[in-house]
């Protein structure tokens, strides 16, 4: 059983689309992050939620929208998509928020913008 | 805000050898944690091993160890009796609101 998983996996589509990453995490934890790796494969927090409540919202447009259903699950929305959107997008859970808390990823979502 | 850097961007060391990763970090908090993530090229992010900063001993986890020099600011990451399978970039990350990541060593292993 994969821990946190993420679909879909790898993404190919047109500039101005809209579409969505969606990740559940069946590991009972309290919280969850969509982190963003570059193209130069340098990874940067995005969003976080704590028991479904946002608590990180990183300088990140607006064309982003996270949503949090139940704790077990934290989807990534992207509207207008842009060339610079090009990158993997990797879900990740702990379980809770804050220090000590180790942060276990998803296999990541590989998203290309053309 | 924390900074974590990591100054080798790629390393290459022949299989079997010892191989020691930098990592320097800049925080003015007393409690945080320090982390070691290995990312092999399936992109997956794998957790080595982690370092509670009010611990003065040295996390190890088999052949994977830290020295963690508090009043330096650095967390390196020493691999012994190096395989194939340890290619990949490693990520030192400091984790207290979340993860601040450094910009990754890429590590190959040599046959």
């Amino acid at each position: 059983d994969t821990a946190v998983s993420q679909t879909p996996k790898y993404l190919v589509t047109q500039m101005g689309n809209d579409k969505s990453i969606k990740c559940e995490q069946n590991l009972g934890h309290d919280t969850m992050y969509w982190y963003k790796q570059d193209s130069k494969k340098f990874l940067k927090i995005m969003f976080s939620y704590n028991n479904k409540e946002l608590i990180i919202n990183e300088t990140v447009p607006n064309r982003f929208s996270p949503k949090s259903p139940d704790k077990a699950h934290l989807n990534l929305h992207i509207n207008s998509l842009e060339l610079g959107d090009s990158a993997v997008y990797f879900c990740a859970s702990s379980q809770g928020w804050g220090i000590g808390n180790t942060i276990y990823f998803g296999e990541g979502s590989w998203l290309t913008v053309v | 805000a924390q900074t974590v850097t990591q100054s080798q961007p790629e390393m290459s060391v022949q299989e079997a050898e010892t191989v020691t990763l930098s990592c320097t970090y800049d925080t003015s908090e007393n409690n945080y944690y320090l982390f070691w993530y290995k990312q092999p090229p399936s992109r997956q992010m794998i957790l080595v091993i982690r370092q509670e900063a009010y611990k003065q001993q040295n996390a190890t986890e088999n052949r994977f160890s830290v020295n963690f020099q508090k009043a330096a600011k650095s967390f390196s990451l020493k691999i012994s009796d190096s395989q194939l399978g340890d290619t990949a970039m490693y990520f030192c990350a400091y984790g207290a609101d979340g993860l601040t990541f450094g910009k990754g060593t890429h590590l190959i292993i040599q046959p």
